[in-house]
């Protein structure tokens, strides 16, 4: 079974610090993606990578940032953490780029709340 | 671009009647079609989803998908729904002419199934 698994399942933050949210999965999977979840706005998403530090902004990157330094792993930067990113994360993964309909694979999420 | 719509928020049900939950699309090209489900404080779990082919879709946990082309329409079901079935319901597009991986999630329905 594909496993993706996130840092931490809640986190408590000050408005203004760096928060670093990791996410890694075990399945040799070259794309990652970065959501937010928020009610009744589905997912959004932030950022997403094809390959090892490569990256591309999903539908709203401001405030964020990301690293891939190493395949299995994807990083969610919050440069200085404001009150309306307090939300839930996603990260999730899928094979390749190759194969059409991919299905992605999601973690358990990290809830942030920024303070 | 693409698109997807839950147009309802809830969806309340008795245990043992039918389940139905609604998600329509809007896409250019040939639909990629995704359902997941969310339980409380959980990741995003895939159900099933619609690449090509039969119309008629099965997944996970009984549940069953009719893609409908003319109605642009992928109504998830299930023919009698269980309590343990009470969760967030996400349904999901990707246009087969867009050139990357990126899926649009409509806006969730929750599913509520009473004993």
């Amino acid at each position: 079974d594909v496993k993706v698994t996130q840092s931490s399942r809640y986190l408590v933050k000050r408005t203004g610090e760096k928060v670093f949210l990791e996410c890694v999965q075990d399945m040799d999977h070259e794309n990652m993606f970065w959501y937010r979840q928020d009610p009744g706005l589905g997912l959004r998403l932030i950022y997403f990578s094809y390959d090892v530090k490569m990256k591309e902004k999903g539908d709203i990157p401001e405030g964020y940032s990301v690293s891939r330094e190493k395949k299995e792993r994807f990083s969610l930067i919050l440069e200085s953490a404001s009150t309306n990113q307090t939300s839930m994360y996603l990260c999730a993964s899928s094979l390749s780029r190759v194969t059409g309909g991919d299905t992605q694979y999601f973690g358990p999420g990290t809830r942030l709340t920024v303070l | 671009a693409q698109s997807v719509a839950q147009p309802e928020d809830q969806v309340n049900v008795a245990e043992g009647n039918p389940l139905t939950v609604k998600c329509t699309y809007s896409v250019s090209g040939n639909p990629y079609l995704f359902w997941y489900v969310q339980y409380p404080n959980r990741g995003l779990q895939f159900l099933l989803k619609y690449i090509t082919g039969d119309n008629l879709v099965k997944g996970s946990y009984g549940f069953e998908a009719e893609f409908n082309k003319s109605q642009t329409s992928f109504h998830l079901k299930k023919p009698s729904a269980l309590v343990s079935d009470s969760a967030l319901y996400f349904c999901a597009v990707r246009d087969s002419r867009s050139n990357d991986y990126k899926l649009s999630f409509g806006a969730g329905t929750t599913v509520t199934v009473r004993a």
